[in-house]
């Protein structure tokens, strides 16, 4: 069964220091979306993306995040100086249609 | 603002009975619902949806209820199992957007 896979799976980084998380979708999908959740929290949105742009993002998304699709299979969330609030798991997932995937999630700590 | 909700933060059942964990919803323009589990460490996996037009679905094990008129969700699950242990959300979109919005999240504990 064709999944969502992300990597990698546990990043810690220091502040200020810029990530980019990986995702690959499922192969046939269109539509692209970032979630996080901070530990004991809901997931909360991020952004979703298609046909090669933003097509909505949430206040947290400010500019300090951007995302890509930089060739046909990876989509990437990056933190350009991260904080330690952004301390969080950071679901990717993607959609046909209306019912998306999520993936295992990357795990990052900032210190 | 929008929001998603749920009633009890943890719900502990013997193996074997029925679980009903319940969800409420503030945005009546939303026409769409979905439940999913997330196990530790792990991200959230689809269980089943519902839309709006409709007020009942029903999956293996599980059901899900849609009451439109006081905005409640609820997911029933048959004959529970240990398997089932994990937290479930609830989410729920409007069809102008594919943005999901989350509840909080209840703990399912299946008691042997």
């Amino acid at each position: 069964e064709p999944e969502v896979t992300q990597t990698p799976s546990h990043q810690v980084t220091q502040m200020g220091q810029e990530v980019i998380l990986r995702c690959v979708p499922i192969s046939n999908h269109l539509y692209f979306y970032w979630y996080r959740q901070i530990l004991g929290q809901k997931v909360e949105f991020l952004v979703s993306f298609y046909n090669n742009e933003i097509s909505e993002k949430s206040e947290i998304f400010d500019d300090q995040f951007s995302v890509e699709r930089p060739d046909g299979s990876n989509f990437t969330l990056k933190i350009r100086s991260t904080k330690l609030e952004d301390s969080a798991m950071y679901f990717c997932a993607s959609s046909a249609k209306i019912e998306q995937y999520f993936g295992p999630g990357t795990r990052l700590t900032v210190t | 603002g929008e929001s998603v909700g749920l009633h009890l933060p943890t719900l502990s059942v013997q193996e074997g009975d029925n679980s009903i964990i319940n969800c409420a919803y503030s945005n009546s323009a939303s026409d769409y619902f979905i439940w999913y589990k997330q196990e530790s460490g792990k991200g959230p996996q689809f269980i089943i949806d519902i839309r709006s037009n409709m007020d009942k679905r029903q999956g293996q094990r599980v059901t899900v209820l849609l009451n439109k008129t006081v905005k409640h969700l609820s997911l029933q699950i048959a004959a529970t199992q240990p398997g089932d242990s994990a937290v479930y959300f609830c989410a729920e979109k409007t069809s102008n957007t594919g943005k999901l919005i989350f509840g909080q999240g209840t703990t399912l504990q299946v008691k042997p």
